[in-house]
């Protein structure tokens, strides 16, 4: 049992350039997240979908994209990154009712635009 | 909207000395609120939370909050720190109807030096 498993750990892209970042949970959960972590800023919402085939905007959405490929797999791509992309990447997942109060995070993706 | 709250960026300390990290939240609906800690390069788990009943909520690793709704805080304590409880604490809340996301602190990072 991996639980939420996160590929890559870390990537440097330059201004413009693509990358599509990869989350994979094995617990059966409905709900899967993206969050980035940038300093003295906590974690703050980029997508997420409450379950298979949905997905909706956080609190800082602009300049990504999301696909909820199957129940596991929630991939976040960014098109063209910016410096201001440079952050860590935590994606999540939760199940539903009274447990999905509890997030259970992968150990995230390093990124820096240059 | 919720908000929270984590006036303190840093909390230094003493090996087995006794710690509060504060959280104040603001909402106009009820809540539900969490502690979360973050060890160094690793993902966020789950300390605690409170979801209704009593107002003091144990956690894993010897740690404790208790919610006051008249001050809308929820102060996370240990009566006795250890040198691998050093790392980074969030507090988060969400709401307790509809699908619930949950809006994190800024993070308190607690250094226990010997």
């Amino acid at each position: 049992n991996a639980g939420v498993t996160q590929t890559p750990k870390f990537q440097v892209l330059k201004t413009g350039q693509s990358m599509t970042l990869q989350c994979a949970q094995d617990m059966n959960h409905n709900s899967m997240y993206w969050y980035r972590q940038d300093p003295g800023m906590g974690l703050r919402l980029i997508y997420y979908s409450a379950s298979e085939g949905t997905t909706d905007k956080g609190e800082v959405p602009n300049g990504y994209n999301v696909s909820r490929l199957n129940k596991r797999e929630f991939s976040l791509r960014l098109e063209s990154a910016a410096p201001s992309q440079t952050s860590v990447y935590f994606c999540a997942s939760s199940s539903t009712g009274e447990a999905s109060y509890e997030q259970y995070f992968g150990p995230g993706t390093r990124l820096t635009v240059t | 909207a919720q908000s929270v709250t984590q006036l303190d960026s840093q909390v230094p300390v003493f090996e087995e000395a006794p710690v509060e990290l504060r959280c104040n939240y603001s909402s106009s609906v009820s809540v539900y609120l969490f502690w979360y800690v973050q060890y160094p390069n690793q993902g966020l788990q789950l300390l605690l939370k409170y979801l209704s009943g009593s107002t003091l909520v144990k956690g894993i690793n010897g740690f404790e909050a208790e919610f006051n709704k008249s001050q809308t805080s929820f102060h996370l304590r240990k009566p006795s720190v250890h040198i691998s409880d050093t790392a980074e604490y969030f507090c988060a809340v969400s709401t307790n109807t509809g699908f619930q996301k949950l809006v994190f602190g800024t993070g308190t990072r607690l250094l226990v030096s010997p």
